[in-house]
């Protein structure tokens, strides 16, 4: 399995502010991205995912932006807000292979 | 909606015990997996089960683990001799086309 490399290790937004993460693949037979969002004790929770034929994929707050030619993606938070305080993981996969997770990013919205 | 269960939610066992840890993936899927995060760590890939066998397993999966699926539902991951390096959350997935569903987690320390 080839990484997926995740940055901030850690990030800090006002309550309003946009959250930001990026990631980056190696693997280049990577075709599907999916975003997960984790709370404390729980299981990963599926956010929203992207494949590669696009660039941009939008639900609600939450919007992934792909750039195929550098291998990269990002999520991003509109309006953050308290309740979106979690770690995010992204990840990456090809047809049936498993998903390789990014180290995770712990997000905290601060009033 | 359809949820991936894990039994127990929290085992403690001696070092040199056996564990298993039980899963019900989604009904419909076809393809689980096992995977393991040590606390504040990345998520981190054990093995995939498709069509009543191991299709890929990674290098943290060695001789001591082992999986089944006995019958129609569940799905296990049998630690045979337990080491205090296994202390962690093992997460179940199920997924059917794309997307992976992952169960809450059974948090294992050996003591």
């Amino acid at each position: 399995q080839q990484q997926v490399k995740q940055s901030p290790q850690s990030l800090i937004v006002q309550k309003g502010g946009i959250s930001i993460i990026n990631c980056a693949y190696e693997n280049t037979a990577f075709d599907y991205f999916p975003w997960y969002q984790q709370f404390p004790g729980k299981g990963p929770a599926l956010l929203i995912a992207i494949r590669p034929d696009v660039s941009e994929k939008k639900e609600g707050r939450f919007t992934i932006s792909f750039n195929k030619s550098a291998k990269q993606f990002s999520l991003h938070i509109m309006d953050s807000q308290p309740g979106d305080s979690a770690t995010y993981f992204c990840a990456g996969n090809s047809g049936n292979t498993p998903l390789v997770f990014g180290k995770g990013t712990r997000l905290s919205v601060i009033a | 909606e359809p949820e991936v269960t894990q039994t127990p939610s929290h085992q403690v066992t001696q070092m040199g015990q056996e564990v298993i840890l039980r899963c019900v993936p989604i009904s419909n899927h076809l393809y689980f997996y096992w995977y393991r995060q040590i606390l504040g760590q990345k998520v981190e890939f054990l093995v995939s089960f498709y069509n009543n066998e191991i299709s890929e397993k990674s290098e943290i999966f060695d001789d001591q683990f082992s999986v089944e699926r006995p019958d129609g539902s569940n799905f296990t991951l049998k630690i045979r001799s337990t080491k205090l390096e296994d202390s962690a959350m093992y997460f179940c997935a199920s997924r059917g086309h794309l997307e992976a569903f992952f169960g809450q987690g059974t948090r294992l320390t050996v003591v």
